[in-house]
């Protein structure tokens, strides 16, 4: 039962072109959003949020969008560049009697091709 | 300022045996969080901890356990291993007191069970 699902295990972009990350999830109960940007043997770094109560938040190359109705959310890069390629996991936020976690997606590998 | 910091980096084990792996949250943060990571997966919560007490807990067996100390670092135990221990254990350190802070992740220690 997975509440954070990203279902395009890959994806591949030409460099300068926009790249597209899609997330959906269950859970009309999670209230903020991550996106993560993963290289090998490297933690996840920390790329942008968007809380429930907003629909677009933007960080230079980076917007994320969310349509709440349709419990989805993206993450667009314009334009992509070849440090972009890495794996990126999208994070849902869970509120349970004060104290939080974070639900993770299976993540998408970006590859953007010079 | 230091990020958050894991170690080791690497551990071989054999079935059976038990593991501790260690984190120091990143500076001015007093809650860690534990995941594991198996090979394509997105990180999975096993539990946070939070002024030295288990706060939440993820689907994981009594084999996994934690622990943190007054200056916010903390420990993961694993009794019992087995060979689907085998993955990325990864830390991650916020604020409790501003609930909107992101989570940032160390670099991982890598688990290897034979």
């Amino acid at each position: 039962d997975q509440q954070v699902k990203q279902n395009s295990p890959s994806l591949s972009v030409q460099e300068g072109r926009i790249s597209i990350l899609n997330c959906d999830y269950t859970n009309s109960m999670f209230d903020y959003f991550l996106w993560y940007k993963k290289y090998p043997a490297e933690g996840p770094t920390f790329l942008i949020s968007i809380s429930s109560i907003k629909d677009k938040n933007e960080d230079g190359r980076f917007t994320v969008f969310l349509n709440k109705s349709a419990k989805h959310l993206s993450l667009h890069i314009v334009p992509s560049q070849p440090g972009d390629s890495a794996v990126y996991f999208c994070a849902a936020r869970e509120i349970t009697s004060g104290t939080y976690k974070y639900i993770f997606g299976t993540g998408t590998r970006l590859k953007v091709l010079a | 300022d230091a990020g958050v910091t894991q170690s080791p980096t690497h551990l071989i084990k054999t079935r059976g045996q038990q593991v501790t792996l260690r984190c120091s949250p990143k500076s001015g943060h007093d809650t860690v969080s534990w995941y594991q990571q198996a090979l394509g997966q997105g990180p999975q919560f096993i539990f946070q901890y939070y002024e030295e007490e288990e706060r939440q807990r993820g689907n994981f067996p009594d084999r996994f356990s934690g622990h943190q100390f007054p200056n916010y670092s903390s420990e993961l135990n694993v009794n019992a291993l087995l060979l689907g221990d085998s993955a990325l254990y990864l830390c991650a350190s916020s604020g409790a007191r501003v609930l909107k802070e992101t989570q940032y992740f160390g670099p991982g220690t890598r688990l290897l069970v034979l």
